[in-house]
């Protein structure tokens, strides 16, 4: 079975400073795909990076970044030069394609404060 | 504009008093699903539909009922709701196999059943 694990529940760094939020996942596939999403206090939920586990290059989108270490089965999310608005809840997500279609993993998310 | 139209967006009922959120999406996808979202839990999946009259059961199915009788509606039902069933709910969309860029989520559904 797949599980998708975030260690850190809340979290919280100085606007202008740079954080990394930790996730990492257990799976037997090979051919996969990773996510992080954030939701803000309006609860939408946001698309933020997407990684494909066969793309040894790690995703970036502007500030946001990750680590993906296929081996060790770790894919950080790391944000740059915070700003008031990433203050949200983030949630780590992993993906896995079959015949049966696709099943998405969450984790139980990342409470993230950026301090004035 | 690509979106999935989740309404209400605000519920309170009564115990028993048997409800639907409605779910709606605009880009042909082959693939929806429901997910609850509780503090400490994450989302989990309720049902999930891989096409047109295709549904199967998630992790948490008990309590619920979905229907997909066309490609982009894909309603939860709750027939007899109860207080554990207080939550917020997401309906997500996506495409089908590789090249595929997860899910696009609905607004999100709070629920209070008394």
């Amino acid at each position: 079975a797949q599980t998708v694990t975030q260690s850190q529940p809340e979290m919280s760094v100085q606007e202008a400073e740079t954080v990394t939020l930790s996730c990492t996942y257990d799976t037997s596939e090979n051919n996969y795909y990773l996510f992080w999403y954030k939701q803000p206090p309006s609860r939408q939920m946001i698309l933020v990076i997407r990684q494909e586990a066969y793309k040894q290059q790690n995703a970036t989108e502007n500030r946001f970044s990750v680590n993906f270490q296929k081996a060790a089965k770790s894919f950080s999310l790391k944000i740059s030069d915070s700003q008031l608005g990433d203050t949200a809840m983030y949630f780590c997500a992993f993906m896995r394609i079959s015949r049966t279609g696709n099943q998405f993993y969450f984790g139980t998310g990342t409470s993230l404060t950026v301090i004035p | 504009e690509a979106q999935v139209t989740q309404n209400p967006r605000y519920l309170i009922t009564v115990t028993g008093k048997k409800l639907t959120v409605t779910c709606s999406q605009n880009m042909n996808h082959e693939y929806m699903s429901w997910y609850r979202q509780d503090p400490g839990l994450g989302l989990r999946q309720i049902y999930y539909s891989m096409n047109v009259e295709v549904t199967d059961k998630g992790d948490v199915p008990e309590g619920y009922k979905v229907s997909r009788k066309e490609k982009r509606n894909f309603p939860l039902i709750l027939e007899s709701p109860s207080p554990n069933q207080t939550s917020l709910y997401f309906c997500a969309s996506s495409t089908l196999g590789t090249g595929n860029y997860g899910y696009t989520f609905g607004s999100g559904t709070r629920l209070t059943v008394v």
